[in-house]
């Protein structure tokens, strides 16, 4: 199994949609969480950081649930921009602080 | 641009020749890591250092790959004898260690095709 796991998408949604993306762990003994999102042929760019049972900035909302090993990304009110892949990396859960990643979730915002 | 820059942004070479990719983190981040992505996979981890030391690699880190850091500021990646293989984004990311949650920032990244 994958250390992190995510529904590929693509997402497609009209513009002023709700939508939610969901990531599964398996590795416990990780501490931090992390939502980036990634333009086509562009860096990840960090969107919200995820350490105690979740967060909220403006229309995003993350969540973390450690007893099921899940962390969530709701995007609310939608926008064109917003089009883009979405990466949920752990942190490893040694000391180097490195990121795992799993594929991502394409998300297409339609006018 | 106090962010983190990548250089060369993209490099097409030929299959067996020996490429070199550099990265300069956030001037005051102690952290420095490599990744590699491939078209539809999240970034792979590679290698990291802490200042100037090598702390980890990745099994993907054939002996025909090498990393520095030689004075704890900007770092080099090689990679020798290129295959096609190795065609890849490949990402640095940096981070000062012992702030809350080891939040990375990346670099634009430096596109490797190779012929």
């Amino acid at each position: 199994r994958k250390e992190v796991e995510q529904d590929p998408g693509p997402f497609n949604v009209p513009e002023g949609a709700t939508v939610a993306f969901n990531c599964t762990y398996s590795n416990s003994a990780s501490q931090s969480f992390f939502w980036y999102r990634q333009d086509c042929r562009k860096e990840p760019k960090l969107l919200m950081s995820v350490y105690s049972s979740g967060n909220e900035d403006g229309r995003f909302t993350a969540q973390l649930n450690r007893a099921s090993q899940y962390i969530s990304l709701l995007i609310r009110d939608s926008k064109l921009s917003d089009s883009a892949t979405y990466l949920c990396p752990g942190e490893s859960a040694n000391q180097g602080g490195k990121l795992i990643f799993g594929q991502g979730t394409e998300l297409s915002v339609k006018p | 641009d106090t962010g983190v820059s990548q250089d060369p942004r993209h490099k097409i070479t030929k299959r067996g020749q020996n490429v070199t990719f550099r990265c300069d983190p956030i001037s005051e981040h102690n952290r420095l890591y490599w990744y590699r992505q491939t078209l539809g996979q999240g970034p792979e981890f590679l290698t990291y250092f802490q200042n100037e030391a090598q702390l980890e690699k990745s099994r993907l880190l054939s002996d025909r790959f090498s990393a520095e850091r030689p004075k704890g500021s900007f770092s080099t990646l090689e990679i020798q004898r290129t295959e096609q293989g190795d065609s890849a984004m490949y990402l640095c990311a940096s981070t000062r260690s012992g702030t809350t949650g080891n939040e990375q920032f990346f670099g634009p990244g430096t596109r490797l095709t190779v012929l």
